[in-house]
This record gives C-alpha cells, sequence and structure tokens, in this order.
C-alpha cells in the first residue's frame, strides 16, 4: 500500500490563482481531512470527510472549498490564493470516523506570493 | 468545541535525560489522546495514544499519562537520544459527530549531545 500520498509537494502560486491539492489513499479509508501547518500554530483542521459525498468545515475553512466523490480521493481547491494561505498542508485519513490512528500524508509546501 | 494546550514550546534536554511535555483540553468528554513526532521536513507520525479508560501507557522509552479529572495528560521520553530531537504534537479527539482531532501547537524538542 502507498498509504496517503499527496501531490505537488511544492507550489508557488501568484496571488488570485487558483489550484487543487491532490489527495489519494489507497486504504479504503472513510474518513480524510486537510490540515494546514503554520509556525507555532500546530495542526489546524480545514475540511473534512465521513465518507464518499459527504464533507464539513472543520476550523479554518475560508478560502478553500473540497469535494469527496471517491473513497479514494479528497483534493483541496484554493480558488483565489492569497498570500495568508502559504502554509504546508498535510492530508489525513483514518478508517472511520470513530477509530483511532490517523495516518498523515508527506504534505504539500505551498508559497503565495 | 475542544480546545487543546502544550506546553513548553520549546525544550532543551542533555542527551539521557529525561523530557516531559504536557497538555491540557477543555472537553470532558474527549476520550482519545495521540501524541504525533514530526522530524525536520516530514509527516507527523503517531508515536504513542492513550484512552480515557487509561491512566497510563508505556512503549519502551516513552510513555503517556492521562489525569481526567484535571483534563491533562503528559508525554515522558526518558534516556533521551539525538534522534528524538523533533516537534512533538498532543492532541485530542472532538466528542461531536465530526470526530475530529484537535491539536496542541506544539513542542520543539532539543536533545544536546
Amino acid at each position: 500500500n502507498a498509504g496517503v500520498t499527496q501531490t505537488p509537494k511544492f507550489q508557488v502560486l501568484k496571488t488570485g490563482q487558483s489550484m487543487t491539492l491532490q489527495c489519494a489513499q489507497d486504504m479504503n479509508h472513510e474518513y480524510m481531512s486537510w490540515y494546514r501547518q503554520d509556525p507555532g500554530m500546530g495542526l489546524r483542521l480545514i475540511h473534512y470527510s465521513v465518507g464518499a459525498g459527504i464533507t464539513d468545515q472543520g476550523e479554518v475553512p475560508n478560502g478553500y472549498n473540497v469535494s469527496r466523490s471517491t473513497t479514494e480521493d479528497f483534493p483541496l481547491r484554493l480558488l483565489s490564493a492569497a498570500p495568508s494561505q502559504t502554509s504546508v498542508y498535510f492530508c489525513a485519513s483514518k478508517r472511520q470516523a470513530g477509530t483511532d490512528t490517523q495516518y498523515f500524508g508527506p504534505g504539500t509546501r505551498l508559497t503565495v506570493l | 468545541g475542544e480546545n487543546v494546550e502544550q506546553h513548553p514550546s520549546t525544550l532543551s534536554v542533555q542527551e539521557g535525560d529525561s523530557a516531559v511535555i504536557k497538555c491540557t483540553y477543555s472537553d470532558s468528554a474527549s476520550n482519545y489522546f495521540p501524541w504525533y513526532k514530526q522530524e525536520l521536513g516530514k509527516r507527523p507520525q503517531l508515536i504513542i495514544d492513550i484512552r480515557s479508560n487509561v491512566g497510563e501507557k508505556k512503549d519502551q522509552r516513552i510513555a503517556v499519562t492521562l489525569n481526567k479529572t484535571a483534563k491533562h495528560f503528559s508525554l515522558h521520553i526518558t534516556e533521551t537520544q539525538p534522534e528524538d530531537s523533533a516537534v512533538y504534537f498532543c492532541a485530542a479527539r472532538a466528542m461531536d459527530s465530526s470526530y475530529k482531532l484537535i491539536f496542541g501547537s506544539g513542542t520543539r524538542l532539543l536533545v544536546r549531545p
């Protein structure tokens, strides 16, 4: 199993550009989530999904959209990038909402100029 | 909602000494508390976790203790080694329908050889 994979590893955008961060898992996990990591602020939840077709907002959802059309994929969309969205983004998954162990992807480092 | 506070933000110890990182949580209903280790440029990885029906859990040189009454839990690393140098995050699982993990702000541990 590849586990949780993310693409790209690095990305530089200009203010106002849009892009999609990709996340996939091959463990048949129902629950997937997106976090952003900023210095001194830990990992903050952006959006999460308890299963295909179901998404909900986390702590910091503004400026981001998600969809979950399949169990395997959970893309994160930035519609109009802003410098405040410069961060490292981690995707994570676990078998079901109520299960314990959560696995993280390798991360995407995004810089918005 | 759940809130997790983590202290200290940085910790420097001599190789062979012990290190203790402390976290407090706000929601008395939370029942799952994982600890993640993140090496520089890498993804967070689960190192140990504890459920609310257990007061202490050990795994070789690391242990976690939980005080439900005081709503705090701690990570203990004994006989520290340079490879223990990393950022450590505590988390608590929300007990609403989201089951999301809320993370502390992280502790940067430096083990001096």
